[in-house]
């Protein structure tokens, strides 16, 4: 048992239209990160956030936003899908960064 | 340059066998250091963290070189179920206080009967 769900577990959608991705983190885990997982390749850095506010951004344009949530649930929101957003989504979330992550099974997303 | 580097593999090895895995990393202010494993399909789970002193989970062992830049996995007795892709992750501080994991593309292990 992960600790960190994430819904849905997958996902198909048209190219244009928009998807929001969810997590819901372990209790007291304060930060949470986004990761894309294209096939073949290592997680990438989206976006992290702390109570709530995003402290941090990989290289990802602003159709991909996010929030977290007071009960420590975030989204992932994915505005006008590009063919290339097909991927793994993975959310993380962490009490202390120094102690590692935990992940969550991830949502396949397809987009065609 | 990529920022963590590893050897995909795919790395095949009997079962029985002692098998290491490396990882080099950039950038040099990098704070922490872990092995993850990853199912096909599945999320990736913290296998174990690096220290410099280096460290021991029962058949695992890694190790981390500050000065080279240069993480290692060492995988004792392996067993069929190690059979899974190795991730090497690094992290430092990103924009603000962000602390984002740093991966490698992942080794392939496939240990055969």
């Amino acid at each position: 048992e992960t600790g960190v769900t994430q819904s849905p577990t997958h996902l198909i959608k048209t190219r244009g239209q928009q998807v929001t991705l969810r997590c819901s983190s372990q209790s007291g885990h304060n930060t949470v990160s986004w990761y894309q997982q294209a096939l073949g390749q290592g997680p990438q850095f989206i976006f992290q956030y702390y109570r709530e506010e995003e402290n941090g951004r990989g290289n990802f344009p602003p159709r991909f936003s996010g929030l977290q949530f007071p009960n420590y649930s975030s989204e992932l929101n994915v505005n006008a899908l590009e063919l290339d957003d097909s991927a793994l989504y993975l959310c993380a979330s962490s009490v202390d960064s120094e102690e590692g992550y935990t992940f969550g099974s991830g949502t396949r997303l397809t987009v065609v | 340059r990529k920022e963590v580097e590893q050897d995909p593999g795919p790395f095949n090895v009997p079962e029985g066998a002692t098998v290491a895995f490396n990882c080099t990393y950039s950038n040099s202010a990098s704070q922490s250091f872990f092995w993850y494993r990853q199912d096909c399909r599945k999320e990736p789970k913290l296998l174990m963290s690096v220290y410099s002193s280096g460290n021991e989970d029962g058949r695992f062992t890694a190790q981390l070189n500050r000065a080279s830049q240069y993480i290692s996995l060492l995988i004792r007795d392996s067993k069929l179920s190690d059979s899974a892709t190795y991730l090497c992750v690094v992290t430092g501080f990103h924009t603000g206080t962000a602390s984002k994991l740093t991966f490698g593309t992942g080794t392939r292990l496939q240990v055969t009967l």
